[in-house]
């Protein structure tokens, strides 16, 4: 049974599109995450999110926006992409803990390999 | 500023011992976690230090020492599948994820 999971895995796409990537997560944790991963390999995370509240990355830019349906759904939207968001973006969750931020283990989904062309 | 120091890539032998270094300068700390990844996976939990000491899990022991803002991962019985990148990421004062860019491990035969 996967516990993190994320669609598409590869998505490759025009400069300019809007596109969305998918995060669902079975644990039934209360925090969940979304980072990039660039090509130097560093993780940056973007945004965490209970069902109480969104902390988003400062450096992040606002083309960037997650979308919660409900407690195990964090999709990201992508308006306008650009060169410089292609990346490997991952999807974490894991148990709320004392702060809105968890120092509980994340479990992260596969990741899904993003190419603006 | 917040930042990780880990070195880039290390190569060791089959069977043998070695230990990837982490050095974090963080804003407050909040405990310092290891991950395994894989090329073209995802990180996977390895240990979590909050307190100095070394926690020892199967092949794997992770180190903390808060004084020094230093920890190690320390890996035995090198098996071909350990080949894998280890990332270090310290949990800053606001609880965020600081990461390192992480340590390419090579196991050779």
């Amino acid at each position: 049974d996967t516990a993190v999971s994320q669609t598409p895995k590869y998505l490759v796409t025009q400069m300019g599109n809007d596109k969305s990537i998918k995060c669902e997560q079975n644990l039934g944790h209360d925090t969940m995450y979304w980072y990039k991963q660039d090509s130097k390999k560093f993780l940056k995370i973007m945004f965490s999110y209970n069902n109480k509240e969104l902390i988003i990355n400062e450096t992040v830019p606002n083309r960037f926006s997650p979308k919660s349906p409900d407690k195990a759904h964090l999709n990201l939207h992508i308006n306008s992409l650009e060169l410089g968001d292609s990346a490997v973006y991952f999807c974490a969750s894991s148990p709320m803990g004392e702060t809105h931020i968890s120092t509980d283990t994340q479990y992260f989904g596969p990741g899904t390999r993003l190419t603006v062309l | 500023g917040q930042n990780i120091d880990q070195p880039t890539e290390m190569t060791a032998t089959e069977g043998a011992i070695v230990q990837i270094n982490c050095t974090y300068q963080t804003s407050g700390f909040n405990g310092l976690f290891w991950y395994q990844q894989h090329a073209g996976e995802a990180p996977t939990f390895l240990s979590y230090n909050v307190l100095d000491g070394l926690e020892e899990k199967g092949r794997f022991s992770s180190f903390l020492s808060r004084s020094k803002g230093y920890s190690y991962l320390l890996l035995k019985e090198l098996q071909m599948k350990d080949s894998a990148s280890y990332l270090c990421a310290a949990l800053d004062s606001n609880y965020q994820l600081i990461w390192g860019a992480g340590t390419k491990l090579i196991i050779k035969p």
